[in-house]
């Protein structure tokens, strides 16, 4: 079955580069697009954005200057960089299969990344 | 492209019909996707296309709707479905979410 697992450090200084990856298995990630999302505690979800792994991407407005992602083949894993964090940027973050218009029908478990001094 | 959802809250009874709305700032045709979340754990796809039950959902789970209003419609509320149910619009991108709709029990 398809499964798809996040990866990173937890806490992030204000400033710094928040830097994640998502290993994926089960599937081709040449065959789909992968998105990530986020949510801060206690709040929704946000649409970070998605990449194909010819490097097409498309990202949300309101963190496409902060953010950039991209994928190896190689190892099978998708990342996500989101520079210049805030306080704002605290969130369980999911990576996700994104199949279009047939939904996000594969997540990972998530995980928290905190932004704090 | 903005989605709303109402109502923000919920509160019901096992056994009871439940309705969702989601609506669209602009058109959207068939492309959305509603999703359950428990705490603590990621989203599930639940129904995509606006209507189409994802594998392994129960049928007491149905959506409808197009253009810019769409609903889900739990038929029969069991323990389990208590939760917060999101929609999400696939028709352009950037993607966007609802705010989201907690479902309580009363």
């Amino acid at each position: 079955q398809v499964q798809l697992h996040e990866s990173g450090p937890g806490l992030v200084r204000p400033s710094e580069t928040l830097s994640l990856t998502c290993s994926v298995s089960g599937a081709s990630i040449s065959s789909h697009y992968w998105s990530w999302i986020r949510q801060p505690p206690g709040k929704g979800l946000e649409w970070i954005g998605y990449v194909f792994y010819s490097g097409s991407t498309n990202y949300n407005p309101s963190l496409k200057s902060r953010v950039t992602m991209s994928v190896d083949t190689s190892k099978s894993q998708f990342s996500l960089i989101v520079t210049s964090v805030t306080t704002a940027d605290t969130a369980v973050y999911y990576c996700a299969r994104n199949s279009g218009p047939l939904g996000l029908d594969h997540w990972g478990q998530g995980t928290l990344v905190s932004v704090s001094s | 492209i903005q989605l709303t959802q109402s109502p923000s809250f919920l509160s019901a009874s096992v056994g009871d019909r439940v309705t969702i709305t989601c609506r669209a700032s602009q058109g959207i045709s068939s492309n959305l996707a509603w999703y359950q979340q428990k705490p603590g754990t990621a989203p599930n796809l639940l129904i995509y296309g606006a209507s189409t039950l994802q594998s392994g959902v129960p049928s007491r789970f149905s959506g409808s709707g197009s253009g810019t209003e769409f609903t889900l419609t739990i038929s029969s509320l069991q323990p389990e479905d208590f939760a917060t149910y999101y929609c999400q619009q696939l028709n352009s991108y950037p993607s966007s979410f609802g705010q989201g709709t907690k479902l309580e029990i009363k």
